[in-house]
């Protein structure tokens, strides 16, 4: 069965643009969290879909937003982009469980912001 | 302050030691997780415990919810478990989950 994969792996953006993530949970998971994990304040919770609904979302500005589609995939967009969102975005599926312990990660999508 | 607290933040030590790494938390939560990150940025799931002790190989984790407290231990370490390990908690409140900062374990063979 495939892993979890995220497109792109790796992403250079100028301050001020857009960026859209894009996730593929493993077949037949329909829980999809997003984490951002960076040097300083390691992972951080974004938000969690499940079967289309956003479930729970962390303590981050409305720049940052993410859908799921009807086939589990996920998208996370971050608009006008700051210095401070260059990261490495991790994303997560499951069959259904919100817990971290029952996630599986893809590899990652890290984003440089100059 | 955050929230969950991890110690040490790096770690090196001889193949074969013994490795404690310690995790201690302010908040209510359900189940803590051990999360192990390798170089790479790939996340494996190495525990989930909300009571007494759980063990998977070399790997044990124990947890004392009165002292809000969790140990990973790793018995013979070996340099493949040269990681990050991590700690998680999802918090009874609001079921947000928080991180610890992460400890950086490098095994010298």
């Amino acid at each position: 069965k495939a892993g979890v994969t995220q497109t792109p792996r790796y992403l250079i953006k100028t301050r001020g643009q857009q960026v859209t993530l894009s996730c593929s949970p493993i077949s037949g998971h329909r829980s999809v969290s997003w984490y951002q994990q960076t040097p300083g304040q390691g992972l951080q919770f974004l938000f969690e879909y499940f079967s289309e609904t956003q479930r729970n979302k962390g303590n981050f500005p409305g720049r940052f937003s993410g859908r799921q589609f009807s086939n589990s995939r996920s998208e996370m967009n971050v608009s006008t982009l700051e210095l401070g969102d260059s990261a490495l975005y991790l994303c997560a599926s499951s069959l259904a469980s919100r817990y971290v312990g029952e996630q599986y990660f893809g590899p990652g999508t890290r984003l440089t912001v100059t | 302050k955050n929230e969950v607290e991890q110690s040490p933040q790096n770690l090196t030590a001889q193949e074969g030691e013994f490795i404690t790494i310690n995790c201690s938390y302010s908040v209510g939560i359900s189940a803590l997780h051990w999360l192990q990150q390798h170089p790479g940025g790939g996340i494996v799931s190495l525990f989930m415990l909300s009571s007494g002790k759980k063990k998977h190989g070399r790997l044990i984790a124990t947890i004392n919810i009165q002292e809000k407290h969790s140990s990973l231990h790793i018995t013979a370490s070996h340099p493949r478990d040269s990681a990050v390990y991590i700690c998680a908690a999802p918090q009874n409140r609001d079921d947000k989950i928080i991180f610890g900062k992460g400890t950086r374990l490098h095994i010298l063979p």
